[in-house]
């Protein structure tokens, strides 16, 4: 199956501090999804991003198709923003491969 | 509207036996799907399903069963519980017409002793 590689694995962030996680896939993608989870587990949606570029509040990501990777920003930080970001990329319909994630904790 | 919908939240089984996680969605989606996830790690697709009557293996469905006989229910049977399938699992469905964009439920956090 396709190979989803996530970077940096653990970010330790100062409240208010700047952050760029990254996401790489080993082939061409239909689909590509950022989701983050929270400390009691629950997964939310972030992005829907098989290309271009999105913003959502502090939030934004950008999606290089053709380079196969893609961008999680992540601006101003605040302690909620704690928890784990995952990238997933479909290749068919619902069939999604995710990363090992990167484990933020943003410390006041 | 619900969304996706899971039961039980925690479970505790033992070795050789069996079970069905429950799996609901509300949004008339035709895609569903069951991961795995591992302490540490990403989910791992288990089962999927695009439609009713229609279910195909992910990358690890070894002890799982699945069936799909309404648009709304998934359920994930395991028959005989091993402790290797100790871990949480995830239900999440997904839409054509959104472009799959997946929603995901909240989770049945299952131990197997």
């Amino acid at each position: 199956g396709i190979q989803v590689e996530q970077s940096p694995p653990d970010l330790i962030l100062q409240e208010g501090a700047n952050s760029t996680l990254r996401c790489n896939f080993s082939d061409s993608v239909n689909n590509l999804q950022w989701f983050h989870q929270n400390p009691w587990g629950q997964l939310i949606n972030l992005f829907y991003i098989p290309s271009g570029t999105k913003q959502n509040g502090r939030l934004s990501a950008t999606t290089v198709a053709t380079e196969r990777y893609s961008l999680l920003y992540i601006s101003s930080s605040q302690t909620t923003d704690s928890g784990v970001y995952f990238c997933a990329v479909g290749v068919a319909g619902n069939q999604f491969y995710f990363g090992t994630g990167t484990s933020l904790t943003v410390i006041p | 509207n619900a969304g996706v919908t899971q039961t039980p939240k925690f479970q505790v089984l033992k070795t050789g036996q069996s079970m069905t996680l429950q799996c609901a969605q509300d949004m008339n989606h035709e895609y569903m799907s069951w991961y795995r996830q591992d302490p540490g790690m990403g989910l791992r697709l288990i089962h999927y399903s695009v439609g009713a009557g229609i279910t195909d293996q992910g990358e690890v469905p070894n002890g799982y069963n699945v069936s799909r006989s309404t648009t709304e229910d998934f359920p994930l049977r395991l028959l005989s519980a091993a402790p290797s399938q100790t871990s949480v699992y995830f239900c999440a469905s997904s839409y054509r017409g959104q472009r799959y964009e997946q929603y995901f439920g909240p989770g049945t956090r299952l131990t197997v002793t």
